[in-house]
């Protein structure tokens, strides 16, 4: 079992609807994740919280909002989406964002994003 | 640009044979080096690390091996188990510069261990 929760698992959204992902973990990790992988790509970083606060935005466009109320939780608020934002959005946390010293990232299961 | 490379896409081994998973990169300031394994339907699930300081990692059934000098790293796994079969990630990060937190994966190999 995964130490980092993901919901939903599935997900179909029209090109008008708004929806939210959900993360959550309870490691004391203090660096969560969003990642997106479409099929036989690497996943492709979205967003990096650190200590509660954004420290990266990969030039993700506004119809992607991160949100992260508090160290265990991270959500993604999703608005006017694409069919080609459809994808596997995985989570991840870390106990830092420092790459020597952190602990490697642990990964969500993801939420299988289709849009119509 | 692909900073982080898996040129082979497939590897296919029998069960108890050695499989070498390889990886090679372009960033010198890389300082991290990860092995991810990913099941359809899955997260990706850390494997084994390596720091820039060593050149070689030993955990179990798996080593991963460094080579700085030729930017080159490699994932070995000695038995191979049909268990082990799955797509394989490299990934890189590094401390310096405004890459904070950032991982640089490759495009993965699937790995297949018949019996």
């Amino acid at each position: 079992d995964t130490e980092v929760t993901q919901t939903p698992k599935h997900l179909v959204m029209g090109m008008t609807n708004k929806k939210s992902l959900k993360c959550e973990q309870h490691m004391g990790h203090r660096a969560m994740y969003w990642y997106k992988q479409k099929a036989k790509k690497p996943p492709e970083l979205m967003f990096v919280y650190s200590y509660e606060k954004l420290s990266i935005n990969e030039s993700v466009p506004s119809r992607f909002s991160p949100e992260c109320p508090n160290s265990s939780l991270l959500n993604l608020h999703l608005h006017a989406l694409q069919p080609e934002d459809s994808a596997l959005y995985l989570c991840a946390s870390s106990q830092v964002a420092m790459a020597v010293t952190a602990t490697p990232l642990h990964f969500g299961n993801g939420t299988r994003l289709t849009v119509t | 640009d692909q900073q982080v490379k898996q040129n082979s896409p497939s590897l296919s081994v029998q069960e108890g044979r050695i499989s070498i998973l390889n990886c090679d990169y372009t960033n010198s300031m890389f300082d991290y080096f990860l092995w991810y394994k990913k099941y359809p339907a899955e997260g990706p699930t850390f494997l084994i690390s390596i720091s820039s300081i060593k050149d070689k990692n030993e955990d179990g059934r798996f080593t991963v091996f460094l080579n700085k000098s030729a930017k080159h790293l490699s994932l070995h796994i000695v038995p191979s188990q049909p268990g082990d079969s799955a797509v394989y990630f490299c990934a890189a990060s590094t401390d310096r510069g405004s890459t904070l937190g950032r991982l640089y994966f490759g495009r993965g190999t699937q790995l297949t261990v018949w019996p």
